[in-house]
């Protein structure tokens, strides 16, 4: 079956550090993948997306790269700040024309001062 | 542009009683989705709209949820009777296109005792 997993529920890191997150996928072949963020008692808020054909997407101090034949896409906060502080959900789509995503558990960030 | 609305923010309900959660997606958006995410869990897809038809429901479970997208706008997500297990957060979101970027609302708390 289609199987998403996000390498650690929690990672904790220093500010200023660059935080790197994971989500590894089994079983699937998606056309793209995306990352949100949420923070506690809010809805995910969308970060990202990065198609199949593409290696590495940039924004700001976010960088997202995307690996089909290792089935792996890693999330990297550069110069990571407090405010950074959040869960950060993988999503793949399930394919076909549909758009229905398919969500990771979620890795907690948190960055202390 | 006035983001995904949802309502109420929270709700406490005895098990075998209904309720009912109400989303206003984006104005313009075609593409409706209600999640369920249980704490600790990504958001689980229940059910996807296009326009006012359904596109999937696979995982709704039927017995007891139902939702419906009258007129193509607002949409309504019923559970009768409720269960234990269904004290969660429902999450409602919408995109332009079935591929696109989805919009998350506040979410409803749905506390089952």
């Amino acid at each position: 079956s289609q199987k998403i997993e996000q390498n650690s529920e929690a990672l904790n890191i220093q500010e200023g550090k660059t935080a790197t997150l994971t989500c590894n996928y089994t079983n699937y072949s998606p056309a793209y993948l995306q990352w949100y963020r949420q923070d506690p008692g809010r809805g995910p808020v969308f970060l990202l997306l990065i198609r199949e054909n593409e290696k590495e997407k940039r924004k700001e101090r976010l960088k997202v790269t995307f690996d089909t034949t290792l089935k792996q896409s890693l999330f990297h906060i550069t110069a990571s700040q407090p405010a950074d502080s959040a869960t950060y959900l993988c999503a793949l789509d399930k394919g076909g024309s549909q758009g229905n995503l398919i969500f990771g558990k979620g890795t907690k960030l948190s960055v202390k001062p | 542009e006035a983001g995904v609305a949802q309502s109420p923010r929270y709700k406490i309900i005895e098990k075998r009683q209904s309720v009912a959660f109400w989303c206003n997606p984006i104005s313009g958006h075609a593409t409706l989705y209600w999640y369920q995410q249980i704490l600790g869990q990504g958001p689980k897809l229940l059910i996807q709209f296009q326009n006012n038809g359904v596109v999937d429901d696979s995982q709704l479970p039927k017995d007891r949820f139902s939702a419906e997208r009258l007129k193509g706008v607002d949409s309504t997500l019923k559970i009768q009777p409720a269960k234990l297990e269904d004290s969660a957060v429902y999450l409602c979101a919408s995109s332009s296109s079935s591929s696109g970027t989805q919009y998350f609302g506040p979410g409803t708390r749905l506390t089952v005792l």
